[in-house]
C-alpha cells in the first residue's frame, strides 16, 4: 500500500493551525498513524486513527478520516512543533509509511 | 520509562555481515511485538522487519527479504536483527521499535550502519 503525503514542506508561524494530508492507493479503514521527528531524534507517535487517544501528546495534535484520505491538524503550532511529520498505514504487512511533511517556521 | 538501546552499527563491507541487537526495559518486553525501522540519510522512514510477542511470527520488508533474520530473546529482553549479504543500499539508522501490534509506540535512538568498501 503506498501513501501520498501533501504537502511535502508547509512554512507556518508559532499561533497557527496547519493540516497535512496523507492518502492511500487503497482502503485501509482506520488502520493510519502519524509520527514527528525531530533533527537527529526518533521518530515519536503523535496520533493513530485506531487508537486516537495517546497519552503524553498535546491535545493540540487531532486527526481525522478513514478509507484513503487522512489528515493531522496542529492547532495553535508551538514551537517545538516544528519538525517532519510521516503517516504509517498499519493495516497490513509491508507497513509502509508516507514520504514525509516538514513543517518550518516562517 | 521505556528505553530501548541499540547496538552492533558500525562500518562493514558490501557482502558481508553484521548483527544488531536491541536492549530493552522499562516495560514487559514479552508482551509486545517488537520491529526494526530503518532510516536512509536524509530519507524517509522504511520498515526492515517485525516479530511477534513470542517470536512465533515474523515479516520482512521486500528490500531485505531473504537477506535479514529478525530474532528475540524475552529471556533477556532482547531484540536482533542478523544482517546478510548486505548492500551500500543498506546504509542506514536503523531504530529498534516496540510495536503495538504494527503501532510503533516507542523507538530507540538508532544505530548507524555504513556499507561500504
Amino acid at each position: 500500500i503506498q501513501l501520498t503525503q501533501s504537502p511535502s514542506f508547509l512554512s507556518a508561524s508559532v499561533g497557527d493551525t496547519v493540516t497535512i494530508s496523507c492518502r492511500a492507493s487503497q482502503g485501509i479503514s482506520y488502520y493510519l498513524a502519524w509520527y514527528q521527528q525531530k533533527p537527529g531524534k526518533a521518530p515519536k507517535l503523535v496520533f493513530d486513527a485506531a487508537s486516537p487517544l495517546q497519552r503524553g501528546v498535546p491535545s493540540r495534535f487531532s486527526g481525522r478520516g478513514s478509507g484513503t484520505e487522512f489528515t493531522l491538524t496542529i492547532t495553535s503550532l508551538q514551537p517545538e512543533d516544528f519538525a517532519s511529520y510521516y503517516c504509517q498505514q498499519h493495516s497490513i504487512y509491508p507497513v509502509t509509511f508516507g514520504p514525509g511533511t516538514t513543517v518550518e517556521i516562517k | 520509562e521505556v528505553q530501548l538501546v541499540e547496538s552492533g552499527g558500525g562500518l562493514v563491507q558490501p557482502g558481508r555481515s553484521l548483527r544488531l541487537s536491541c536492549e530493552a526495559s522499562g516495560f514487559i518486553f514479552g508482551d509486545n511485538d517488537m520491529h526494526w525501522v530503518r532510516q536512509r540519510p536524509g530519507e524517509g522512514l522504511e520498515w526492515v522487519s517485525g516479530v511477534s510477542w513470542d517470536g512465533s511470527k515474523t515479516g520482512y520488508g521486500d528490500s531485505v527479504k531473504g537477506r535479514f533474520t529478525i530474532s528475540r530473546d524475552n529471556a533477556k529482553n532482547a531484540l536482533f536483527l542478523q544482517m546478510d549479504s548486505l548492500r551500500p543500499e543498506d546504509t542506514a539508522f536503523y531504530f529498534c521499535v516496540r510495536g503495538q501490534s504494527k503501532v510503533f509506540v516507542s523507538w530507540g535512538q538508532g544505530i548507524l550502519v555504513t556499507v561500504s568498501s
